[in-house]
């Protein structure tokens, strides 16, 4: 079945660090992959998105490139902030609007 | 566009009572909704899926007599946690997905149960 691997946590970065979140998948045709954010006490909001092969999403400075050929979507911001401290979760949708969720990294960035 | 609101945002009951929580598309129609439980420090494990009008779909494990879904409309679906006990206690999310081909969800703000 499907499944998403993703870099365990937590990361605890200085501000204006850069981030690096690893995320690998195992799936079979051609599934949307995503990256939530979840801030404390709180949902998951939808960060970004890319829908097919060499697709880029990004959103708030945060970037992730589906890459087919490795099976990866790694997220990545050039400068952290404080304010992006939160656990994200890579995931993926391979149709019927069923996803299937890593296991989420927590992120701390210290001022 | 695309919010999905819950209510009640957190809830704390007795060991043995009933507790619903509404999950609702506010700007747009969802004939699927997903139920999630997170626990602490952990994944969104997702409980069922809930058609509109017709009996929601179950995850392995999941038991359907005390977990209870109703999607009754196009925009809203209702999770009742029946006799409830302190192991209950968790994070409740739900998700609804706008058919726009990416299979893309857009998640509620969460519910928060704690069972005494």
């Amino acid at each position: 079945g499907d499944s998403v691997t993703q870099m365990e946590g937590p990361v605890t970065l200085s501000e204006e660090a850069f981030l690096t979140i690893n995320c690998t998948y195992t799936a079979t045709g051609y599934p949307s992959l995503f990256w939530y954010v979840q801030y404390p006490g709180e949902g998951l909001q939808l960060l970004l998105k890319a829908t097919k092969a060499d697709d880029k999403g990004s959103n708030k400075g945060f970037e992730a490139t589906y890459r087919k050929e490795t099976t990866s979507f790694h997220l990545e911001k050039g400068s952290v902030q404080v304010s992006d401290s939160a656990v994200y979760f890579c995931a993926l949708s391979g149709g019927y609007q069923k996803v299937t969720f890593g296991t989420g990294t927590k992120l701390q960035v210290i001022p | 566009g695309a919010v999905v609101s819950q209510h009640p945002s957190w809830v704390i009951c007795k060991s043995g009572t009933s507790v619903k929580i509404e999950c609702r598309s506010l700007d747009f129609q969802a004939t699927t909704m997903f139920w999630y439980r997170q626990f602490p420090k952990q994944s969104l494990m997702l409980m069922a899926t809930s058609n509109e009008g017709s009996k929601a779909t179950y995850e392995q494990g999941v038991e359907k007599d005390k977990f209870l879904i109703n999607h009754a409309s196009l925009t809203l679906s209702t999770l009742t946690v029946t006799s409830a006990h302190p192991e209950d206690s968790s994070f409740y999310i739900c998700s609804a997905g706008v058919r726009d081909g990416t299979d893309t969800q857009y998640f509620g703000p969460g519910t928060r149960l704690t069972v005494l």
